[in-house]
């Protein structure tokens, strides 16, 4: 079956422009999370969403935004874009919870570069 | 937010040996523990979970363990092959949180 699949794969954007990434989960997923990945800090968590409501927030500042439609695919936004954004963001879905044991799978990412 | 930490950021290994990546974390609330393992260019893949409840769990080549007493977690890869090339990542997590992952171990095996 078809994986979690992002895109788009690479974007580069202008400081002050907003941006917005896409994640279609895996057919039957309804949760999804977002994930910022750095060099120095890791994968950081963004948001949850499940059933179209977000369930779980990180600690990102208010230009960091998402949504999911009624097929669970889910879309983040980052508004008014700084070098600082510049990253891999991954998002990864699950059948309900967001554990492996629920197949919690990763997409490939979405690199992000602020110039 | 929590801690999740890998005590070394790169492990070079030789082709065949057994490679060990550590990772502590500080949530002692912490129930279930997955490893992860990223190559370049893709997103993180599962490896192996555990939960709490376990202190040992065996998979392909690999083996976690888990010590709850010093919030210790570790990968054991068994015979190095040049695929297991990567970042490995821990994640910690309890019920009704997200996942908190490490900043990754860079694993590369010489041929």
């Amino acid at each position: 079956k078809a994986g979690v699949t992002q895109t788009p794969r690479y974007l580069i954007k202008t400081r002050g422009q907003q941006v917005t990434l896409s994640c279609s989960p895996i057919s039957g997923h309804r949760s999804v999370s977002w994930y910022q990945q750095t060099p120095g800090q890791g994968l950081q968590f963004l948001f949850e969403y499940f059933s179209e409501t977000q369930r779980n927030k990180g600690n990102f500042p208010g230009r960091f935004s998402g949504r999911q439609f009624s097929n669970s695919r889910s879309e983040m936004n980052v508004s008014t874009l700084e070098l600082g954004d510049s990253a891999l963001y991954l998002c990864a879905s699950s059948l309900v919870w967001g554990g492996p044991e629920d197949g919690y799978t990763f997409g490939s990412g979405t690199r992000l570069t602020v110039v | 937010g929590e801690n999740v930490g890998l005590h070394l950021p790169t492990l070079s290994v030789q082709e065949g040996d057994n490679s060990i990546i550590n990772c502590a974390y500080s949530n002692s609330a912490s129930d279930y523990f997955i490893w992860y393992k990223q190559e370049s260019g893709k997103g993180p893949q599962f490896i192996i979970d555990i939960r709490s409840n376990m202190d040992k769990r065996q998979g392909q080549r690999v083996t976690v363990l888990l010590n709850k007493t010093v919030k210790h977690l570790s990968l054991q890869i068994a015979a190095t092959q040049p695929g297991d090339s990567a970042v490995y990542f821990c994640a910690e997590t309890h019920p009704g949180n997200q996942f908190y992952f490490g900043t990754g171990t860079s694993l590369t095996v010489i041929p």
